[in-house]
Parts: structure tokens; C-alpha cells; sequence
């Protein structure tokens, strides 16, 4: 069953804006991770942010989380076209069910 | 270091055929955790080994099975092959946390195509 559910499913911005994909997930969980996944690197680990962390930065990706309202936000900013990729949320609920991905944003940035 | 490295990168069998998949963890770490991804579905969680023992499994039918050996390297076996299994099978290998998942890294997968 998915846990995590990406928004917006599709989203195409210009290189050099920001782009911001949501995750929303349904139970509680001990962290939350964002993975890219392109042909060419495969499935990529970008980022994890624990249960009783709010907001944590790696480069130019900045990743919220709101467990009351069991969310969170994924931020690129100055994107490239190198950033097209699919990007996937991902959570855990105490390690019984390996990591729960959601569907995924599929990100183009046009030129 | 080296990467996680899968063998086969692609496989096409028939219906009723078993598979075995290969996979060779990152040196070091001693969980490997395998997927499945298509695109109906999209990602989801076959089973984890630590240590030789399988510590969690997905839900997926009996059919699917997998292993671990001493050097921490895996193998997974689809016996019976159906048309829907036709999938890329992903393996991923992290440095284990007692109770929660850490980062993982994965392998470039295998496509399996079942005729």
C-alpha cells in the first residue's frame, strides 16, 4: 500500500526557478526520505529528515516536515536541467515494512 | 567505495520459469532490502536481510524469496513466473539502524520481462 503520496504528480518549470513537491503520508513515522531517480544514476538518496526534525538543508534542496499534519516539502532552488528526474518520498513506521514510497513528481526543466 | 551492483541488468523469461537475482551490497553494510517497481505500482518492498536472517518482508506472495550469505550478499528468487511480475527489481544496502531504516543505496536493478 502506498504511504507517501507526492504532489503535484507532473510539474515543468524553467531552469533557474524553484521547484516544490509536497508529501503527504498517513500514519505516524520514525523519518521521512527523498529519492531521485533518473535513467541515468538510477534511484538516488537526497535527503533524511527524522520524526523530531522540522527542517533540514543539503545544497540546494531544503526539505520540511509537519507530522501534525503529516506532510512534507521538498525545495530545489536555481533548478537544472540536470534536476529533471522523478522524485520520490519515502517513509518508515518503525522498520516493519521496509520504506513505503509514494508514486512519485515527475520533474522537467525546460531551458 | 564500489557501488551496489545487480546481476542480471536484464532478464526475459517465461510464465511458469523461475529467476534468481543477484546483488552485491556496498562493502561494509549488512542490510540489503530489495524492491519492486513498476508502473502501475510503482515502488514497493519485497524483504530485508541483516545478518543472514530475514528481518521484514512486504506483501507479496510466497513465490518471492530471498536469501543472504555470510559476505552479506543477496539473492532473490521468483519461482512460477507470472506476466505481472514483469517488473525492474531493485536492491538497496544501508548500514543498518535497530529499528529504522537509514539511508539506502541502491543498485542500477534488473528489468525482468516475463512473455
Amino acid at each position: 500500500s502506498q504511504q507517501g503520496e507526492e504532489d503535484p504528480q507532473a510539474l515543468s518549470i524553467q531552469e533557474g526557478e524553484n521547484a516544490t513537491m509536497n508529501c503527504s503520508y498517513k500514519t505516524s513515522i520514525n523519518n521521512l526520505q527523498w529519492y531521485r531517480q533518473n535513467s541515468g544514476r538510477g534511484l538516488v538518496h537526497l535527503i533524511l529528515i527524522r520524526s523530531n526534525e522540522r527542517e533540514k538543508h543539503s545544497g540546494r534542496l531544503r526539505v520540511t516536515l509537519d507530522t501534525s499534519k503529516k506532510s512534507s516539502s521538498l525545495l530545489i532552488t536555481a533548478s537544472r536541467a540536470a534536476d529533471t528526474a522523478s522524485y520520490f518520498c519515502a517513509t518508515e513506521e518503525g522498520g516493519a515494512d521496509g520504506l513505503t514510497f509514494g508514486k512519485g513528481t515527475h520533474l522537467i526543466i525546460q531551458p | 567505495k564500489a557501488g551496489v551492483t545487480q546481476t542480471p541488468r536484464y532478464l526475459i523469461k517465461t510464465r511458469g520459469q523461475q529467476v534468481t537475482l543477484s546483488c552485491s551490497p556496498i562493502s561494509g553494510h549488512r542490510s540489503v532490502s530489495w524492491y519492486q517497481q513498476t508502473p502501475g505500482q510503482g515502488l514497493q518492498f519485497l524483504f530485508e536481510y541483516f545478518s543472514e536472517t530475514q528481518r521484514n518482508k512486504g506483501n507479496f506472495p510466497g513465490r518471492f524469496s530471498g536469501r543472504q550469505f555470510s559476505n552479506s550478499r543477496s539473492e532473490m528468487n521468483v519461482s512460477t513466473l507470472e506476466l505481472g511480475d514483469s517488473a525492474l527489481y531493485l536492491c538497496a544496502s544501508s548500514l543498518a539502524g535497530l529499528l529504522t531504516y537509514n539511508e539506502q543505496f541502491f543498485g542500477p536493478g534488473t528489468r525482468l520481462t516475463v512473455l
